[in-house]
């Protein structure tokens, strides 16, 4: 079946710098994307999402990027802070169900 | 203060004890969901409800079932654990499942089978 994939498990990220996390999608039908972190001993929790009408939306510190040509979504954190530090995913929306890949662990460089 | 509550938090048991894992949610969501979560798999639907009585399967639901008599609960039973049903799951909900509304999800329950 088709999956949502992201480019690279892990990220390490200087403190202060820019991080961007990848992720790859195949399922042409998805109609919404959402980016999710995840900490250590807790649930995922949302960061920001985006339909698939959208090419860009902008959060508080962070951008998520839609480019359905190349079926490909990126979330982009600004002065990328200890807290940060995650695994984040990214998840596509298919009729009622949301299909997740499988992570990318940030870690930030004080 | 708005919240998925799942319980029991960790469980360790053994092959064919019955078991339940319960969730709750105070928002009046109308959708929830199950999920596994293992090591390089990432989160797995098991069994998602749209509202009350309706149910249906997501990609892994064997070995699972599911029941929602009422909005707010949506308790996850495992009739005959198996050792392969070892793994990190959590309940999530939403308003609706379409786009515009991303799901909420609990703090995980850890289950070992033995």
């Amino acid at each position: 079946g088709e999956s949502v994939g992201l480019h690279l498990p892990t990220l390490s990220v200087q403190e202060g710098d820019n991080s961007i996390i990848n992720c790859a999608y195949s399922n042409s039908a998805s109609d919404y994307f959402i980016w999710y972190k995840q900490e250590s001993g807790k649930g995922p929790q949302f960061i920001i999402d985006i339909r698939s009408n959208m090419d860009k939306r902008q959060g508080q510190r962070v951008t998520v990027l839609l480019n359905k040509t190349v079926k490909h979504l990126s979330l982009q954190i600004a002065a990328t802070q200890p807290g940060d530090s995650a695994v984040y995913f990214c998840a596509e929306n298919v009729d009622y169900k949301l299909s997740f890949g499988a992570g990318t662990t940030v870690t930030v460089r004080a | 203060e708005a919240q998925v509550t799942q319980n029991p938090r960790y469980l360790i048991t053994v092959t064919g004890k019955k078991l339940t894992v319960t969730c709750s949610q105070n928002m009046n969501h109308e959708y929830m969901s199950w999920y596994r979560q293992d090591p390089g798999l990432g989160l797995r639907q098991i069994y998602y409800s749209m509202n009350v009585e309706v149910t249906d399967k997501g990609d892994v639901p064997e070995g699972y079932k599911v029941s929602r008599k009422e909005k707010r609960n949506f308790p996850l039973i495992l009739e005959s654990p198996s050792p392969n049903q070892t793994s990190l799951y959590f309940c999530a909900s939403s308003f609706t499942p379409v786009q515009g509304q991303p799901q909420h999800f609990g703090d995980g329950t850890r289950l070992s089978i033995l």
